[in-house]
């Protein structure tokens, strides 16, 4: 599982309330993302760190933000929520240094929003 | 931007048979080509890839194979089990300026091995 945790794993919420989900990494990676998955969609990244304080914009960005403060955590909030936010949220990590950069996804928090 | 199509949505084999799996892409610079399957209630799992300058590749029952230049790739089961049941995803990948792997997926397959 690439040491990846992530939390909550199941969220339910209210239209307009700020959300904040938790991707945990236990192996030192540099590069974090934060994906959606909607039925028809497939994934979609929505940002993605490459490092302490740096991130980047993915395909699927508005809405959200996120912050990197230490290289095991990376955050993704919605400031507030909508219920086109409604989806399951996956965070990856690629272990740098593998033959390909190969992407590895954590085990996926279910927001619904009300 | 990269867009990835995938072919076809759902798929039932019967078990033993093999199943194939298409992608096409948009984005001639896209050099890295991952296949990840999901089962239920957990996240994608990386079960092969390959790079542009490679037309094949295999790893016992499953390949992938790539046509640059039609701009498409397959992922080929061979002898399916009850266990490749799942949700297979393609995705294509262009490296970014800070040296990762930016994805753009598929839509997914739904495979069912009917015993």
């Amino acid at each position: 599982d690439a040491g990846i945790t992530q939390s909550p794993r199941h969220k339910v919420t209210e239209t307009g309330t700020p959300v904040t989900l938790r991707c945990h990494q236990t192996e030192n990676h540099r590069y974090m993302y934060w994906y959606r998955q909607d039925p028809g969609h497939g994934l979609r990244l929505i940002h993605y760190s490459y490092g302490v304080k740096d991130t980047d914009k993915g395909e699927v960005s508005d809405g959200y933000s996120v912050s990197r403060s230490k290289t095991e955590d990376f955050l993704l909030t919605l400031e507030s929520a909508t219920s086109s936010q409604t989806s399951v949220y996956f965070c990856a990590i690629t272990k740098a240094g593998g033959r390909y950069n190969e992407q590895f996804f954590g085990p996926g928090t279910r927001l619904t929003v009300l | 931007g990269e867009n990835v199509e995938q072919h076809p949505s759902t798929l039932s084999v019967q078990e033993g048979d093999s199943a194939v799996i298409k992608c096409t892409y948009s984005d001639s610079a896209s050099n890295y080509f991952p296949w990840y399957k999901q089962e239920l209630g957990k996240g994608p799992q990386l079960i092969i890839d390959i790079r542009s300058n490679v037309g094949e590749k295999k790893d016992q029952r499953i390949a992938v194979t790539l046509n640059k230049t039609a701009k498409h790739f397959s992922l080929h089961i061979t002898e399916t089990q009850p266990e490749d049941s799942a949700v297979y995803f393609c995705a294509a990948s262009i490296r970014s300026n800070f040296g990762n792997e930016k994805l753009t997926f598929g839509t997914g397959t739904r495979l069912t091995i009917i015993p």
